[in-house]
């Protein structure tokens, strides 16, 4: 089946302006990841959805990052009032299920790369 | 807090060859997963392969396989027969719970 997808694949936009960054997972996963990865912190987790429970967010870095997941599919994060540290590749991921030593796999997408000028 | 280090930035392979990818982590933990992802230019992660921490048989796919050391904490990728296709960014990972832990990652460059 198609695997995990993500747009736009790159965002430029300007400091201060939000941005909307969209994953749509593959299909009867219902876990969902975000991971931001930049060149100067590395690939880090952002946030993480499992079903109809309630997302854990520990990893946003500040209040301006926000994610919501519908009906239990797509998902959508996003970022208010850019700031230049924000530019770095945006990945998602999902998987079948997950519990505290879940043992599916993380499929990832392909990212999406957002330039703050 | 668990960390993954990746203490070579960057290696290089003749095709054909065997290369070694080495990576260390830090946990109190005595469950859980390690995982190679490779990333090529594409950006796309994939994963490689992957070693439950409770299994003493070290895991093989193919052209990969990991020496799991788990009392010295070391997880190393052999890549055999090297392939052109093989030149990516390859991160090591570590899960106790529901995140990835990353290392920095090793760059692979394949030459013919």
């Amino acid at each position: 089946g198609a695997g995990v997808s993500q747009s736009p694949s790159n965002k430029v936009t300007e400091k201060g302006k939000d941005v909307e960054l969209r994953c749509d997972p593959i299909s009867g996963h219902t876990a969902l990841y975000w991971y931001r990865q930049s060149l100067g912190q590395g690939l880090e987790f952002l946030i993480y959805f499992q079903g109809n429970s309630a997302p854990d967010k520990s990893g946003l870095p500040s209040d301006r990052f926000s994610a919501e997941r519908t009906g239990g599919s797509v998902s959508t994060l996003t970022i208010q009032r850019t700031q230049q540290e924000d530019s770095a590749v945006y990945l998602c991921a999902s998987s079948r299920r997950q519990g505290r030593l879940g043992t599916d796999t993380q499929y990832f997408g392909p990212g999406t790369r957002l330039t703050v000028l | 807090a668990q960390t993954v280090t990746q203490s070579q930035p960057e290696m290089s392979v003749q095709e054909a060859e065997t290369v070694t990818l080495s990576c260390t982590y830090d946990t109190s933990e005595s469950d859980y997963y390690l995982f190679w992802y490779k990333q090529p230019p594409s950006r796309q992660m994939i994963l490689v392969i992957r070693q439950e921490a409770y299994k003493q048989q070290n895991a093989t796919e193919n052209r990969f396989s990991v020496n799991f050391q788990k009392a010295a904490k070391s997880f190393s990728l052999k890549i055999s027969d090297s392939q052109l296709g093989d030149a990516a960014m390859y991160f090591c990972a570590y899960k106790t719970g529901y995140a990835l832990n990353f290392g920095k990652g090793t760059s692979l460059l394949v030459t013919p």
